[in-house]
């Protein structure tokens, strides 16, 4: 079974910091995925990443960056937390040229 | 570009009744299409999906899906409900682009609530 792992399930943080949130896939997945969830607006995309260092801008990539150095590893980072990025942050992973997206356990994180 | 509309925000059944969640879907082409779910504080688990072929596909959980091109849609059901399938349910269409990239596209979700 695919494994997609996230760093932290709940995460509070003060407006200004800098956040970083993990994500690991044990598959050796070429595509790796954040998205956020919030009510009434479903998931939405804000990066993704086909390959090692490489990343491509979602629907919604204003104010957050990714890093990929790694495979297994995909990183979201919030450069300067604001109260409207409070949302639960989903990872995702698939196999290059492959539809079906495995979805991590999700962090919560309230800015406050 | 693709869209995906579930038209029901929040849906009540009892337990043991039949269900129906309704997706439609925009897309030019032939679609891939997913159903998810996702328990509290989970993150989402696939249910079934569609890519060609039989247009009633089987899932886990004894969920099925029909794809029916004339609707452009891809209702989700399940004769018998559980508690354990009070969730949130999430309809996608997928769509390939040459970068080996499968776009995906969610919809807002249906809250299912189960009552004894």
């Amino acid at each position: 079974d695919v494994k997609v792992t996230q760093s932290s399930r709940y995460l509070v943080k003060r407006t200004g910091e800098k956040v970083f949130l993990e994500c690991v896939q044990d598959m050796d997945h070429e595509n790796m995925f954040w998205y956020r969830q919030d009510p009434g607006l479903g998931l939405r995309l804000i990066y993704f990443s086909y390959d090692v260092k490489m990343k491509e801008k979602g629907d919604i990539p204003e104010g957050y960056s990714v890093s990929r150095e790694k495979k297994e590893r995909f990183s979201l980072i919030l450069e300067s937390a604001s109260t409207n990025q409070t949302s639960m942050y989903l990872c995702a992973s698939s196999e290059a040229g492959k539809e079906t997206q495995y979805f991590g356990p999700g962090t919560r994180l309230l800015v406050l | 570009a693709q869209s995906v509309t579930q038209p029901d925000i929040h849906i009540t059944v009892s337990e043991g009744a039949s269900l129906e969640l309704r997706c439609n879907y925009s897309y030019g082409a032939t679609p891939y299409l997913f159903w998810y779910v996702q328990s509290p504080g989970q993150g989402l688990q696939l249910l079934l999906k569609y890519f060609s072929g039989d247009t009633l596909v089987q899932g886990i959980k004894g969920f099925e899906a029909e794809f029916k091109r004339s609707q452009s849609s891809f209702n989700l059901r399940k004769p018998a409900v559980h508690w354990s399938d009070a969730a949130e349910y999430f309809c996608a269409v997928g769509a390939g682009n040459s970068g080996g990239y499968q776009k995906v596209t969610f919809g807002i979700g249906t809250k299912l609530q189960v009552i004894p």
